[in-house]
């Protein structure tokens, strides 16, 4: 089965880090970029960054750039996206998901709440 | 930075019928190179993640049935939902590619409801 899964929950306070995971299964996992994106309660999505899984090379949107660190590991077919320097306004569900470089995401994770809160 | 902007922000449609979510590109999302628009649509059941229904404009994803089209090009596109089901209560987002910087952008989400 095709698929993407996620860690856990999480709750954290302003300043910490959190770190979730992805696991995919059912395809070649280095043969597709893995995105991650977040979604603020009641909100749109917001693009994070993307990672080259056959080379590790990452990609970020500016807005996140020195925040986030994302990587992979091949063995285990799983992206990593790690983000520091929590504010509340960090809180939101956070996807992984399969897609081009150039184009749509034709595959999610199930999301990870992230909750910052003191 | 591109701006999607989509109308209305909610509709509620009977049973049946047809719904028509809009959304606007503040450029043009359309590469001259290939000859495609890199505009895709979404669909968000509460609690779920977004599944892929359309991409490059026009292009149904595999297993999304053809009461879901896709349509225009450059910066104005339509997503038409014909014959409502009660199944495609949901909140619709589109979203764009941009590859200087790489940016992928979505609209803000209309919300569609059963009249």
């Amino acid at each position: 089965q095709v698929q993407l899964v996620q860690s856990g929950a999480e709750v954290k306070k302003p300043g910490a880090s959190v770190k979730i995971s992805c696991k995919a299964s059912g395809y070649i996992f280095i043969n597709y970029a893995m995105h991650w994106l977040r979604q603020a309660p009641g909100q749109s999505f917001e693009w994070m960054a993307w990672i080259n899984p056959a080379n590790g090379a990452p990609t970020f949107s500016q807005k996140f750039q020195g925040r986030v660190t994302i990587t992979r590991d091949t063995s285990a077919s799983t992206a990593y996206m790690e983000l520091s320097s929590l504010r509340f306004e960090d809180t939101a569900a956070y996807y992984c998901a399969r897609g081009p470089v150039t184009g749509n995401f034709d595959l999610w994770g199930q999301g990870t709440l992230v909750t910052v809160s003191s | 930075d591109i701006v999607m902007t989509q109308s209305p922000d909610s509709l509620a449609v009977s049973l049946g019928e047809r719904a028509t979510i809009n959304c606007k590109s503040s450029q043009s999302v359309l590469y001259s190179s290939n000859s495609k628009n890199y505009l895709g649509w979404y669909q968000q059941k509460p609690g779920q993640p977004p599944k892929l229904l359309i991409s490059w404009a026009s292009t149904r994803e595999s297993g999304v049935p053809d009461r879901f089209t896709g349509s225009g090009s450059g910066t104005d596109f339509t997503l038409t939902i014909s014959n409502l089901q009660a199944e495609d209560v949901a909140v619709y987002y589109c979203q764009q590619y941009y590859n200087s910087p790489p940016m992928y952008t979505f609209g803000q989400g209309t919300k569609l409801e059963i009249k």
